[in-house]
């Protein structure tokens, strides 16, 4: 039967453009926040954290926005590529609480020539 | 390579098989993780071990499953009397700290 789960939400770019990427957590009490990227087959690939008493942080080409009121976090990305095509996933933590990372569903990242 | 190894990268087992995985986390990360990951979704937290202690294990993880890191550097994953719900990807992950948790390739396991 069908899988609901593959149905990921999906985000389709014109090569160059900037793409953002969206993510509600769940735990108002999280206070570290990570963006994974994942291509096919492969593990989740680190891209940028941030903490919950910053707003905003920016790495190589992203930009991650966290906005604590909403439970909001969002991941820009500059003048994408065609390597950046893979399925994009959200995690949130609690420091001080038990040591896991909970995943958002993912979105999938498509980049048109 | 200095990354999270894992081994097998790809396992097919009968239903009712043992399996075991390895992982090998980034050298001095003494905090290392199990996920499972089926298609379509995010990774899902099995266990957490700090150093040779294994400090947190999700309701996830079944009397079936067991994980050890004796030595507090590799861990093994075993799964006995496997079951096709088993089906899935099964990533390590290492930490030196509280934050970036870096995440290996994956062994998928395919339970027929």
């Amino acid at each position: 039967g069908e899988s609901v789960g593959l149905h990921l939400p999906t985000l389709s770019v014109q090569e160059g453009d900037n793409s953002i990427i969206n993510c509600a957590y769940s735990n108002s009490a999280s206070d570290y926040f990570i963006w994974y990227k994942q291509e096919s087959g492969k593990g989740p690939q680190f891209i940028i954290d941030i903490r919950s008493n910053m707003d905003k942080r920016q790495g190589q080409r992203v930009t991650v926005l966290l906005n604590k009121t909403v439970k909001h976090l969002s991941l820009q990305i500059a003048a994408t590529q065609p390597g950046d095509s893979a399925v994009y996933f959200c995690a949130e933590n609690l420091i001080q609480g038990a040591q896991k990372l909970v995943f958002g569903q993912g979105t999938r990242l498509t980049i048109n020539p | 390579d200095t990354g999270v190894s894992q081994d097998p990268r790809h396992k097919i087992t009968k239903r009712g098989q043992n399996v075991t995985f390895r992982c090998d986390p980034i050298s001095e990360h003494n905090r290392l993780y199990w996920y499972r990951q089926t298609l379509g979704q995010g990774p899902e937290f099995l266990t957490y071990f700090q150093n040779e202690a294994q400090l947190e294990k999700s309701r996830l993880l079944s009397d079936r499953f067991s994980a050890e890191r004796p030595k507090g550097s590799f861990s093994t994953l075993e799964i006995q009397r496997t079951e096709q719900g088993d089906s899935a990807m099964y990533l390590c992950a290492s930490s030196l700290t509280l934050y970036e948790q870096y995440f290996g390739p994956g062994t998928r396991l395919t339970v027929t």
